[in-house]
Formats: structure tokens, sequence, C-alpha cells
């Protein structure tokens, strides 16, 4: 089945360090992939999302690409606040029958001190 | 901007009782989703549900759980009888045509 793997975490930088979170996944057809972030005592936001081979998407500073020849959508940023400290969750949904069935990953924990 | 909002944020409830968590998606969206995500572990699918059914569920959503969209504007899921293990959070979602899909707050259950 459909599956994604996070780098383990948890994460520590200092602001302004540079932001990589590795993130694979396994799918039958051609995923979308997504991140997710979870703030501390607050519910998933979609952060960004690419939906074919080679897209980038980004937001906030924050950007990934989808790598098919790597099975990849790594998460990076260039220059880290304290206010994104948060847990980053990869994920993937396959879309066809399975329309909006997300499969995510464990998340990584990010903590960003100043 | 729109988002999907969830009642309760926190629901305490004794082992045995019924629960039911209500979801308002977003107006304009045609699909609905329940996930959850028990403390310290993966956010899991339980079931995804359209044009007034459900259009797949994964094996945690057994004959305890329903899910109703008894009007225009709420969604709701409905454990019969609550176990321990039912502990965590529950996120309701919604998509459009985009593929995209939108998920509220939570609401986070203890079962006691």
């Amino acid at each position: 089945g459909d599956s994604v793997t996070q780098m383990e975490g948890p994460v520590t930088l200092s602001e302004e360090a540079f932001l990589t979170i590795n993130c694979t996944y396994t799918a039958t057809g051609y995923p979308s992939l997504f991140w997710y972030v979870q703030y501390p005592g607050e519910g998933l936001q979609l952060l960004l999302k690419a939906t074919k081979a080679d897209d980038k998407g980004s937001n906030k500073g924050f950007e990934a690409t989808y790598r098919k020849e790597t099975t990849s959508f790594h998460l990076e940023k260039g220059s880290v606040q304290v206010s994104d400290s948060a847990v980053y969750f990869c994920a993937l949904t396959a879309g066809g029958t399975s329309y909006g069935k997300l499969t995510f990953g464990q998340g990584t924990i990010l903590t960003v001190h100043p | 901007e729109p988002e999907v909002t969830q009642t309760p944020s926190h629901q305490v409830t004794q082992m045995g009782q019924e629960v039911i968590l209500r979801c308002v998606p977003i107006s304009n969206h045609l699909y609905f989703y329940w996930y959850r995500q028990i403390l310290g572990q993966k956010v899991e699918f339980l079931v995804s549900f359209y044009n007034n059914e459900i259009s797949e569920k994964s094996e945690i959503f057994d004959d305890q759980f329903s899910v109703e969209r008894p009007d225009g504007s709420n969604f709701t899921l409905k454990i019969r009888s609550t176990k321990l293990e039912d502990s965590a959070m529950y996120f309701c979602a919604s998509s459009g045509q985009a593929n995209t899909i939108y998920f509220g707050e939570g609401s986070w259950l203890t079962v006691v």
C-alpha cells in the first residue's frame, strides 16, 4: 500500500538556519504530495502541495519539489524563525478511487531557538 | 478565508458512552472526511463521504463508528460505545474539486 517516510526528529535549529526535512514515498500511480504543519495546540494546516512530477510547491518561504525519480518531496526553508516551531507532516493522496484519502508520514518536530 | 469548524474542541466521556463529534465543512465543498491522531502517533484516515454516502473507510472505522450529514451544513462522526483506545484528536476535513484537503482544528476526545 501507499506509505510516507519522514526523517527522524526532532529537529532543533537556531534562528536563520537552513532547514531540510526529508520525505520519501511509496505509491502506485501518480500521487499528489503535500506538506501540512501543526502548530502547538492547533489543527493541521496545509503548507504547500505539488500535484505532478517536477512541480515545486511553495508558501511562507518553504519549498518542496516533487521528484518522481527519487520518490521524494523534501521540505526546505532558507532561514527559519522561532515562529516556524511546529510539527511538519508529509502526506500523499493517490487519487482515483482513493480521492481525498491522505496517507501521512509520522511527523517531524521542529524547534527553532532564538 | 473559509475554514472547517469543529465542536466540541475537547470532550471527556466515560467508557461505553456514545459520542457525537460535529463539523461544519467549507460551504462549497463536496467531499468530507474524518481522520484521527492518537497522541504521539500518525494521523490516520478513518472515512470519506461523498454524495451522501461513504466512499471509502479504513479498518479502524468499524461498526462502532458512523457518519452522517443530517442537513446541508453539518457532518458528524458518532462513536456508539467508546473504548479507552478511542482517545485521540479527531479531525474533520473537506475538499472541493482541487484535491486539496482542508482540516479543522480537531476535537480532542478523552475516554475515561
